[in-house]
């Protein structure tokens, strides 16, 4: 049972353009959204987080939008430059004492110059 | 160091050997997890240690894996009998009280 759904696997978006990146999750439990970015040959990195009681949080050009009755959230990424080339997991965190994040399968960024 | 370290960083055996990954994690960060990471699969988590409780081992696909955390800081995964299904990049992350999660690098196991 895949418990965070991620989409596109792959996405490929021209300089200045938006890149976005979708998120599902089916367990109601979870408490805690974070973003990781991954470069190649380096363990990934917390982008940005969200908490279910916030529609949405942007950190300069990355915005993450929630929606708590679809059980969905994304990722905007503004004016996407060849640098932000990586690998975007989203991440759910189990609710409680329960710390154990449940990852999407990523999506592989490709932002043309 | 001031980030989560990891070895070797690459690891390559012959189907059947065992082999063992270490894992520095941030000094005073409490909770330490393996996650394994496989082409195009995402980080599946294997094992979670947190201060002096009892492992979470749900993760582990099976009785050929095992962990331990030594003092509460260096843990080490090892893997018996090696199978190619095990090739994959293993990935620690370590997490102090209600903090953020910090990965390491990743060992890439290669099993021939």
């Amino acid at each position: 049972q895949q418990q965070v759904k991620q989409s596109p696997q792959s996405l490929i978006v021209q300089k200045g353009g938006i890149s976005i990146i979708n998120c599902a999750y089916e367990n109601t439990a979870f408490d805690y959204f974070p973003w990781y970015q991954q470069f190649p040959g380096k363990g990934p990195a917390l982008l940005i987080a969200i908490r279910p009681d916030v529609s949405e949080k942007k950190e300069g050009r990355f915005t993450i939008s929630f929606n708590k009755s679809a059980k969905q959230f994304s990722l905007h990424i503004m004016d996407s430059q060849p640098g932000d080339s990586a690998t975007y997991f989203c991440a759910a965190r189990g609710g409680g004492s329960n710390y154990k994040l449940t990852f999407g399968k990523g999506t592989l960024l490709t932002v043309n110059p | 160091g001031a980030g989560v370290s990891q070895s070797p960083s690459n690891k390559v055996t012959e189907k059947g050997k065992d082999v063992e990954l270490r894992c520095d994690p941030i000094s005073g960060h409490t909770a330490l997890y393996w996650y394994r990471q496989s082409l195009g699969q995402g980080l599946e988590f294997l094992i979670y240690f947190q201060g002096n409780s009892a492992p979470d081992k749900s993760g582990l696909p099976s009785d050929r894996f095992s962990a331990e955390r030594t003092g509460g800081s260096v843990s080490t995964l090892t893997i018996q009998r090696t199978q190619q299904e095990d090739s994959a990049v293993y990935l620690c992350a370590s997490r102090p009280i209600a903090g953020v999660f910090t990965f390491g690098p990743g060992t890439r196991l290669t099993v021939l």
